[in-house]
């Protein structure tokens, strides 16, 4: 299986700002990573993918960079907004693509 | 399209009583799967379809059945409810199995068992 870690402390950011949120895993290296976005309440929503040859991918305001040598992905929020407040879930294929593993998340809140 | 959909949203159970969680998608996707999300745990995958018929176990599996009948629907069965399965229940679709496919999750069950 994989063991995949978010930032453990809840984050909190200034508007406008860049809010940087880390994944780290264990073990082999998925072919694709995935974000999604939770908000209280509801089911996670899709946000980005990045395969495994990808070193960056980009989607408006939104950044995801995967480093397969350190193991890492970082999900970059730029020009935050109050509307960005939510959980981040990083996800990774379970290799043979039938399993997802998700993390716990890392709660951002930005501050107006 | 109506997406994923699931029912009931909130329930209350005893111990020991069994129940059901529905799943529906109306967007013809192959995959389904059922998660369990704790606090502090994240999401765990309990079971897994990947076409009508054809069911595998997760991470969490014991204590679950599901059956795949048709496409549209992948029900959960709580066979006898213990107080470790209260949780928030959520149920996903995606086209095909694979990564690389983004996936669709429902508005989730929040389960409470006594």
């Amino acid at each position: 299986s994989q063991k995949i870690e978010q930032n453990s402390e809840a984050l909190n950011i200034q508007e406008g700002k860049t809010a940087t949120l880390t994944c780290n895993y264990t073990n082999y290296s998925p072919a694709y990573l995935q974000w999604y976005r939770q908000d209280p309440g509801r089911g996670p929503v899709f946000l980005l993918l990045i395969r495994e040859n990808e070193k960056e991918k980009r989607k408006e305001r939104l950044k995801v960079t995967f480093d397969t040598t350190l193991k890492q992905s970082l999900f970059h929020i730029t020009a935050s907004q109050p509307a960005d407040s939510a959980t981040y879930l990083c996800a990774l294929d379970g290799g043979a693509g039938n399993q997802f593993y998700f993390g716990t998340g890392t709660s951002l809140t930005v501050i107006p | 399209n109506a997406g994923v959909t699931q029912t009931p949203k909130f329930q209350v159970l005893k111990t020991g009583q069994s129940m059901t969680l529905q799943c529906a998608q109306d967007m013809n996707h192959e995959y389904m799967s059922w998660y369990r999300q704790d606090p502090g745990m994240g999401l765990r995958l309990i079971h897994y379809s990947v076409g009508a018929g054809i069911t595998d176990q997760g991470e969490v599996p014991n204590g679950y059945n599901v059956s795949r009948s048709t496409t549209e629907d992948f029900p959960l069965r709580l066979l006898s409810a213990a107080p470790s399965q209260t949780s928030v229940y959520f149920c996903a679709s995606s086209y095909r199995t694979s990564g690389r496919n983004e996936q669709f999750f429902g508005p989730g069950t929040r389960l409470t068992v006594l």
